[in-house]
């Protein structure tokens, strides 16, 4: 969905590096999440925002932390990256206000490589 | 503790017939239980969701079954379309909303 952008799309990174993943929306939704995807275990969240400057733990939070300094950014940031954070990572988006709990759009995600 | 999973990690279907996926839950206490498709290369893409006080809910060519007394879901794509083949994903949301999601069935239709 082009209203989710994600930067960048791909990146190669060596253990111990500080990394940052954005995410950006044009949709003015309120609500915006983190999460990872690895073969075989669907999506698992990392974090998730309500609104500016509300940041809540995911199931995998560990390793990662994230900064909502405005309604349309989102980011994600690796602070000392390791091997087994080499994943597929997305940010979503959803509009509480509206109603439509459940529906969340997604980015077309940021392919990870940590060596 | 709670999880979401599929029964079976592929499945393969004649284009034109009907494709079923499945999926069981653990989690009596979800709110809702939904359904999100992933093609290649994308993120995954909502389809569909039913209350859980709802059995049944129809979208265009899809229908969700949900069966609460032995925690199963499934998914019904009516005519499956090439279009059609894709990951799909059951996922389910309790209270605040935050999704949790399946592993994924692979679907993949033959022409």
């Amino acid at each position: 969905d082009a209203d989710v952008t994600q930067t960048p799309r791909n990146r190669i990174t060596k253990t111990g590096k500080r990394i940052m993943l954005e995410c950006s929306q044009t949709k003015g939704h309120d609500r915006m999440y983190w999460y990872r995807q690895d073969p075989g275990l669907g999506l698992r969240l990392i974090y998730y925002s309500f609104d500016v400057k509300d940041i809540n733990k995911g199931e995998i939070s560990d390793g990662y932390s994230v900064s909502r300094q405005a309604q349309a950014k989102f980011s994600l940031s690796l602070e000392s990256a390791i091997p087994n954070q080499t994943a597929l990572y997305f940010c979503a988006t959803s509009d509480f206000t509206r109603g439509a709990h459940n529906e969340q759009f997604f980015g077309p995600g940021t392919r990870l490589t940590v060596l | 503790g709670e999880s979401v999973g599929l029964h079976l990690p592929t499945l393969s279907v004649q284009e034109g017939d009907n494709s079923i996926i499945n999926c069981a839950y653990s989690n009596s206490a979800s709110d809702y239980f939904i359904w999100y498709k992933q093609e290649s290369g994308k993120g995954p893409q909502f389809i569909i969701d039913i209350r859980s006080n709802m059995d049944k809910r129809q979208g265009q060519r899809v229908t969700v079954l949900l069966n609460k007394t032995v925690k199963h879901l499934s998914l019904q794509i009516a005519a499956t379309q090439p279009g059609d083949s894709a990951v799909y994903f059951c996922a389910e949301s309790k209270g605040d909303y935050k999704l949790s999601f399946g592993a994924g069935t692979t679907v993949t239709v033959r022409a």
